[in-house]
């Protein structure tokens, strides 16, 4: 099985701009979620999407969206991007329900500059 | 709510040493508990995880028991090797399904 894909690796972005980047889950799992890595506050929650639907969210401004397909893929979208905005962005699938196991993509280092 | 206390690094070990890594967490409910490695320039891969109070879950040697009574999960390896050179995440997951993080500790393995 493939793993979780999160496409592109690497993106740089000026402030101000907009920003999308993609997740595809484990074929199977339905949910996705996503965090935000920074050598400051460490990994943090954003949003998870399970069936379409955002189920839970994290403590981040309205600029920080996201939203999945029917296919299980997800986006998610930073807008009027901020230098505070560089980190790293993780996407996690796992099956569905409490307690099942998160599975890791190797990120998407974004940087603003 | 819910977070994690975890051990401030780096800490360097020689090749063979004694590994221990604490965690302490507070949490709403029953969580179950995680310990993820994250190797450079790579996302984060399960290591091990325990699902309810005494479970011990263990991996390529890593060891850590979930203590519901001083709310901890400290990971434990008996020897070391420079190939464990890694930054190390404790974690913890309520019903929501989303996890929370400790804040890291990057472990350098010298030969």
């Amino acid at each position: 099985k493939a793993g979780v894909t999160q496409t592109p690796r690497y993106l740089i972005k000026t402030r101000g701009q907009q920003v999308t980047l993609s997740c595809s889950p484990i074929s199977g799992h339905r949910s996705v979620s996503w965090y935000q890595q920074t050598p400051g506050q460490g990994l943090q929650f954003l949003f998870e999407y399970f069936s379409e639907t955002q189920r839970n969210k994290g403590n981040f401004p309205g600029r920080f969206s996201g939203r999945q397909f029917s296919n299980s893929r997800s986006e998610m979208n930073v807008s009027t991007l901020e230098l505070g905005d560089s980190a790293l962005y993780l996407c996690a699938s796992s099956e569905m329900g409490p307690n099942t196991e998160a599975f890791f993509g190797q990120g998407t280092r974004l940087t603003v500059v | 709510g819910n977070s994690v206390t975890q051990m401030e690094g780096p800490v360097t070990l020689s090749e063979e040493a004694f590994l221990t890594i604490n965690c302490t967490y507070t949490a709403t409910g029953y969580p179950s508990l995680f310990w993820y490695v994250q190797y450079p320039g790579e996302g984060l891969q399960l290591l091990l995880k325990a699902t309810k109070a005494d479970d011990k879950g263990s991996n390529k040697g890593f060891e850590a028991t979930y203590r519901k009574e001083t709310t901890s999960f400290h990971l434990e390896k008996g020897s070391v090797q420079v190939s464990d050179s890694a930054v190390y995440f404790c974690a913890l997951q309520t019903g929501a399904n989303n996890l929370f993080f400790g804040t890291g500790t990057r472990l350098t393995v010298i030969p």
